[in-house]
């Protein structure tokens, strides 16, 4: 089963607007993390965002809000007011502790691609 | 203060060749994570690195290992090169195992 699952490999929005980028994810941990990364053209991922399992309220970072549904285990991606430079890959990520309790590896999704139009 | 880096930006090697990448971690970050990432999707772990030992391994053959040094930077080598090698690989640094910082990536080409 997919650990991370995004369904819309593309979506467009026209600039000033707001988005929503869907992100479900699959897990038996008390204990994860989710991220959002953007992926411009050039190649490097940008950290976004990011909501701990235990975290209470949905976190936010500028533009940027993370709609946090743990029963629905749902982590979608708000994206207000969108920029031209908006326009890029995004990922939905997800960490889980490992057996001993540490750091596992992230997962990643297949990614969305957003297109902001003029 | 410097991000992640790595380097070359871009390697075209033949199959079965072997191959070295490097990356340097941001500053005051201990743990250097790598990722294969081909074309059009997302980016798969190979391995992490802590405390200059493997810590965490995802399903990569044997053929891909690393190798983290005392100053935190690390390689990741891949050796016996097939064409299905070719994607972006990106290093990403952390501490403390939360956030993640990925460097530029390395282009690999496999002809």
């Amino acid at each position: 089963a997919q650990k991370i699952t995004q369904t819309q490999p593309g979506m467009f929005v026209q600039e000033k607007e707001a988005v929503t980028l869907d992100c479900t994810y699959d897990t038996s941990d008390q204990s994860y993390g989710l991220f959002w990364y953007k992926q411009p053209s050039s190649g490097e991922m940008i950290f976004l965002i990011y909501q701990g399992s235990y975290d209470e309220q949905n976190a936010t970072e500028g533009r940027y809000s993370l709609n946090f549904q743990k029963a629905r285990k749902s982590a979608n991606l708000v994206i207000s007011a969108s920029q031209l430079g908006d326009s890029a890959m995004y990922f939905c990520a997800m960490r889980e502790a490992d057996l001993s309790g540490g750091y596992q590896k992230v997962t990643f999704g297949t990614g969305t691609k957003l297109q902001v139009i003029p | 203060d410097a991000g992640v880096t790595q380097s070359p930006t871009h390697l075209i090697k033949t199959r079965g060749q072997q191959v070295t990448l490097r990356c340097s971690p941001k500053s005051g970050h201990d743990t250097v994570s790598w990722y294969q990432q081909a074309l059009g999707q997302g980016p798969q772990f190979i391995f992490q690195y802590y405390e200059e030992e493997e810590r965490q391994r995802g399903n990569f053959p044997d053929r891909f290992s690393g190798h983290q040094f005392p100053n935190y930077s690390s390689e990741l080598n891949v050796n016996a090169l097939l064409l299905g090698d070719s994607a972006l690989y990106l290093c990403a640094s952390s501490t403390n195992n939360y956030e993640q910082y990925f460097g530029p990536g390395t282009r690999l080409t496999v002809t």
